[in-house]
């Protein structure tokens, strides 16, 4: 069965520093979509970034960016300057003729 | 705004009741989802819709059942099969009918509680 594994079930960073959010996953795939969704307290799920797989450049959105790894089948996301508005649970997903959604990372923005 | 509106935001049942939780959209998206998450277990797939009058059953479909007689619309109902139905649903949409490749947009949920 295809898995996505975020091994992180929790973490913490400063406001203004970085941060980054593990994940790898299991597929014999070669086309798939990548993503990362963000869910704040509200609980309603925002996309953070998205990254096609057979795109080698890394995906970036302001703050927020991946370091993709295909052979080593780990995408895992750099938050930047961090600030309280980051803090949520952040779900990485892999999508090809459906999605499958990680357990999540809660992150914790301190002051 | 174009959006996603699921009702109620909460929701309680006594058990044996059917209930459903309502899923409106009006982005023109074509595709439509239920997802249900538990602590610990990310998002799990019940339905989804890729055309009004078609669904089809997810990964933990039983106990549920669902309905898109309207492209905006996609109610869900909870039925007194499902042994474990206390969650949060999350309800989402996307642009397209290819499944899995497109970008979720999602509603704020909805929380059910068996009493």
């Amino acid at each position: 069965a295809q898995t996505v594994t975020q091994s992180q079930p929790e973490m913490s960073v400063q406001e203004a520093e970085t941060v980054t959010l593990s994940c790898t996953y299991d597929t014999s795939e070669s086309d798939y979509y990548l993503f990362w969704y963000k869910q704040p307290p509200s609980r309603q799920m925002i996309l953070v970034i998205r990254q096609e797989a057979y795109k080698q450049q890394n995906a970036t959105e302001n703050r927020f960016s991946v370091n993709f790894q295909k052979a080593a089948k780990s995408f895992s996301l750099k938050i930047s300057d961090s600030q309280l508005g980051d803090a949520a649970m952040y779900f990485c997903a892999k999508a090809t003729y459906k999605y499958i959604f990680g357990t999540g990372t809660r992150l914790k923005v301190l002051a | 705004d174009g959006g996603i509106t699921q009702s109620p935001k909460y929701l309680f049942r006594k058990e044996g009741q059917n209930v459903t939780l309502s899923c409106e959209q009006n982005l023109n998206h074509d595709a439509m989802y239920w997802y249900r998450q538990d602590p610990g277990q990310g998002l799990r797939l019940i339905y989804y819709s890729q055309i009004v009058n078609d669904f089809q059953k997810g990964d933990i479909a039983e106990g549920y059942s669902v309905s898109r007689e309207k492209k905006e619309s996609f109610p869900l109902t909870v039925t007194s099969a499902q042994k474990n139905p206390t969650a949060f649903y999350l309800c989402a949409s996307s642009i397209g009918s290819r499944y899995g490749t497109n970008v979720l947009t999602f509603g704020a949920g909805s929380r059910l509680t068996v009493l």
